[in-house]
C-alpha cells in the first residue's frame, strides 16, 4: 500500500533526551513537511524539504533538526534545546507539480 | 503577517446543513484548502479552490472570495461521523507549498 507512515504513534521521553520521529513515504513525493500541533492553536511549520538534501527552516524551527538523505525519509530530531516539546507531531509530503499536501498519521509525543 | 480566522467551535443538527467560515490576511496566497481531522487522528483533504466561486464534491462544497479573504465549507445532509475539526488553510505564494493553517473549527453533530 502506498502512503505515509509515521512510528511511533506514541512516544514518551524524559526531559532532556533527544528523540528522534520517523516519516517515510513511497509515493516517491518530492517535497516533504513537518508540523507540530498544540491543542487551541493551528498546525505550524517546523521544517520542510522539497528535494533530497536540502531543507529549509519553518516557523518554529528552535529546537528541532531534521535531516533528507533519502527521498523516502524525513527524520525529525526533537533536541534537549526544545522548551515545550509535548505535542502533536505531524509529517505531510507532496508530489512536485501538484497542490495539495497530505498527512501521516502523527506522533504524539509527551516528555516527562 | 498571517492571519486566519475560524470559529472555535459549532454545533449543528444530523440531516442539517452547516456552513464553516474562514477569513484570511496573508502577505501571498496561491490557493486555500480545507481540511478534515478526527481527534487523534491525520488531517485529511477535502477541498481547494485556487480560484472564486464554488467548488461541489458531494456532501461538501467550498466557496472562495479573493477580493474579500474569505471561503467557506458547507457540510450538507450532515451525518454524526462528520463531528470533526475543520481545517483552512492558505497556501502562501511562494514555491515552497508552504501552507499557513487556522486554528480549526470542531464541529458537533447532534442527533
Amino acid at each position: 500500500d502506498g502512503g505515509i507512515t509515521q512510528s511511533p504513534k506514541y512516544l514518551f521521553r524524559k526531559e532532556g533526551q533527544n528523540v528522534t520521529l520517523s516519516c517515510e513515504q513511497n509515493l516517491n513525493h518530492d517535497a516533504m513537511y513537518w508540523y507540530r500541533q498544540d491543542p487551541g492553536q493551528g498546525l505550524r511549520l517546523i521544517y520542510y524539504s522539497q528535494i533530497v538534501n536540502d531543507f529549509q527552516k519553518g516557523d518554529i524551527a528552535e529546537g528541532y533538526s531534521v535531516s533528507r538523505e533519502k527521498k523516502e525519509s524525513f527524520p525529525l530530531t526533537v533536541t534537549s534545546a526544545q522548551k515545550n516539546p509535548t505535542a502533536f507531531y505531524l509529517c505531510a509530503s507532496l508530489r512536485g507539480g501538484t497542490d495539495t499536501q497530505y498527512f501521516g498519521p502523527g506522533t504524539r509525543l509527551t516528555v516527562l | 503577517g498571517q492571519n486566519i480566522d475560524q470559529p472555535t467551535e459549532m454545533t449543528a443538527t444530523e440531516g442539517a446543513i452547516v456552513q464553516i467560515n474562514c477569513t484570511y490576511q496573508t502577505s501571498g496566497f496561491n490557493g486555500l484548502f480545507w481540511y478534515q481531522q478526527h481527534a487523534g487522528e491525520a488531517p485529511t483533504f477535502l477541498s481547494y479552490n485556487v480560484l472564486d466561486g464554488l467548488e461541489e464534491k458531494g456532501r461538501f462544497s467550498s466557496f472562495l472570495s479573493r477580493s474579500k479573504g474569505y471561503s467557506y465549507l458547507l457540510l450538507k445532509e450532515l451525518q454524526m461521523k462528520d463531528s470533526a475539526s475543520y481545517l483552512c488553510a492558505v497556501r502562501d505564494g511562494g514555491a515552497t507549498n508552504k501552507l499557513i493553517f487556522g486554528t480549526g473549527t470542531l464541529l458537533a453533530v447532534q442527533p
